[in-house]
């Protein structure tokens, strides 16, 4: 079973520019998180995904930060305009209710 | 607030060795803990879903409790090798959410 898959798995852009990331979830899995993870801290998540409802978006920054997930399957987060301080690895998971989750390989911002 | 936390924050072993680290979260409105395992470059795996006071759970040689009362949890890693080195999280979804909560983690290192 293929697992969640991320891409792109490293960016690099410069300050104020857009970026995108995208993330395909286990097959089957109604539930899709965004998590930001900062070097030495744990995941936050930023948005929570029941089927193509958000339905935490609470910790998502939403004067920068934009995702949607068209069908309730994969989806996207946006930045734009990107600053210094959104450099980190974006973690997308998926899981099956509140069952454990599974994360695809990160994609890791740089913004210089 | 809810807080998850995970200690010690890092941890240097030899080959051999084992050794055994906790996981804090609150104890009221227990769901679940889940403990993951981050390897560097790869995206957080899986180890264990515990969810009853008490129990306890295997998987070669780590091993995880589970204190519901107090609210801890710990992992043990018996006779540690090199491919053990990586970050362990734990994640608490407080009950009735989906929201999981993530400790900072336990960077392990082994050394041969």
């Amino acid at each position: 079973e293929a697992g969640v898959v991320q891409s792109p798995r490293y960016k690099i852009i410069e300050k104020k520019q857009p970026v995108a990331f995208w993330c395909n979830p286990i097959s089957g899995h109604n539930t899709l998180y965004w998590y930001l993870q900062n070097l030495g801290q744990g995941p936050e998540l930023l948005i929570r995904y029941e089927n193509e409802e958000a339905v935490d978006d609470s910790q998502l920054p939403k004067d920068r930060f934009s995702a949607e997930r068209l069908k309730g399957v994969d989806s996207t987060l946006k930045i734009q305009p990107a600053e210094l301080g959104d450099s980190a690895v974006y973690l997308c998971a998926s899981s099956f209710g509140a069952g454990p989750a599974f994360f695809g390989q990160g994609t890791r911002l740089t913004v210089v | 607030i809810l807080n998850v936390e995970q200690s010690p924050q890092s941890l240097h072993v030899q080959e051999g060795d084992s050794t055994n680290f906790t996981c804090s979260f609150p104890s009221s409105n227990f769901y679940a803990l889940h403990w993951y395992r981050w390897e560097t470059a790869k995206s957080p795996e899986a180890l264990f879903v515990m969810t009853l006071n008490g129990d306890e759970k295997k998987k070669g040689r780590i091993s995880a409790t589970l204190n519901t009362k107090e609210g801890y949890s710990y992992l043990y890693i018996k006779g540690s090798q090199p491919e053990d080195s990586a970050t362990y999280l734990c994640a608490f979804p407080p009950s009735g959410t989906y929201k999981y909560i993530f400790g900072t983690g336990t960077r392990l290192k082994v050394l041969a």
